[in-house]
């Protein structure tokens, strides 16, 4: 089955830098990479989604690069702000899925200090 | 629109003793998905139906898990019997067409059993 590995664990930036949070999976039949970031006491939202026909989507702020080559997919939120501050998980489909069934990377605390 | 509501939202018992975790996905979502989150395992799909029928429960842990969707507007997981490892957040999810245009998740239900 699909694993996803994401990285860093923890990642604490200063308020207006920019963060960086990169996934790899091992199946290379996938074909849609969303993002969800989590607050504390409430569920993963989905806050961007690539699919594989593409190598990049900006939303604002957040952005997320695709290298179907090399099994890798990243976030990327610029000018970053207090309330940024959340976990984020990255994921990708389990083999022959298509874009259901989804495995999630191990998410990725992100803290921006004031 | 409510999103996905998940009820309750805390739920602490003793161990031995059958819990029942419910969920109303969004209306016109034909995926239904629940997850269990901890520290140690992060995010696990346990089951997910489609059109009320469940697709794949490989997930489950053990025959102590059962889950069911009586209707397109609501699902049951259930534990019997309880015990303290089964302590977690249990996360339901709802989707349009597998996850093609991401999942919405409810605010989960805190579970612990002492």
């Amino acid at each position: 089955g699909e694993n996803v590995e994401q990285h860093p664990s923890t990642l604490s930036v200063q308020e207006g830098d920019s963060a960086v949070i990169k996934c790899t999976y091992s199946d290379s039949a996938s074909n849609y990479f969303p993002w969800y970031k989590q607050e504390l006491g409430k569920g993963p939202q989905l806050i961007i989604d690539i699919r594989s026909n593409v190598g990049e989507k900006k939303d604002q702020r957040i952005a997320v690069t695709l290298n179907k080559t090399a099994k890798h997919f990243s976030l990327h939120i610029t000018e970053t702000q207090p309330e940024d501050s959340a976990v984020y998980f990255c994921a990708a489909p389990l083999s022959g899925t298509s874009y259901g069934k989804l495995t999630f990377g191990q998410g990725t605390i992100l803290t921006v200090h004031p | 629109d409510a999103g996905v509501i998940q009820s309750p939202r805390h739920e602490v018992t003793e161990m031995g003793q059958e819990v029942t975790l419910r969920c109303k996905p969004i209306s016109g979502h034909d995926y239904l998905f629940w997850y269990r989150q901890t520290m140690m395992r992060g995010l696990e799909l346990l089951i997910y139906f489609n059109n009320n029928v469940p697709i794949d429960d490989s997930g489950m842990p053990e025959d102590r898990f059962s889950a069911k969707m009586p209707n397109a507007s609501f699902s049951t997981l259930k534990i019997q019997p309880s015990e303290p490892r089964d302590s977690a957040v249990y996360f339901c999810a709802s989707s349009y067409t597998g996850g093609k245009y991401g999942y919405t998740f409810g605010s989960g239900t805190r579970l612990t059993v002492v």
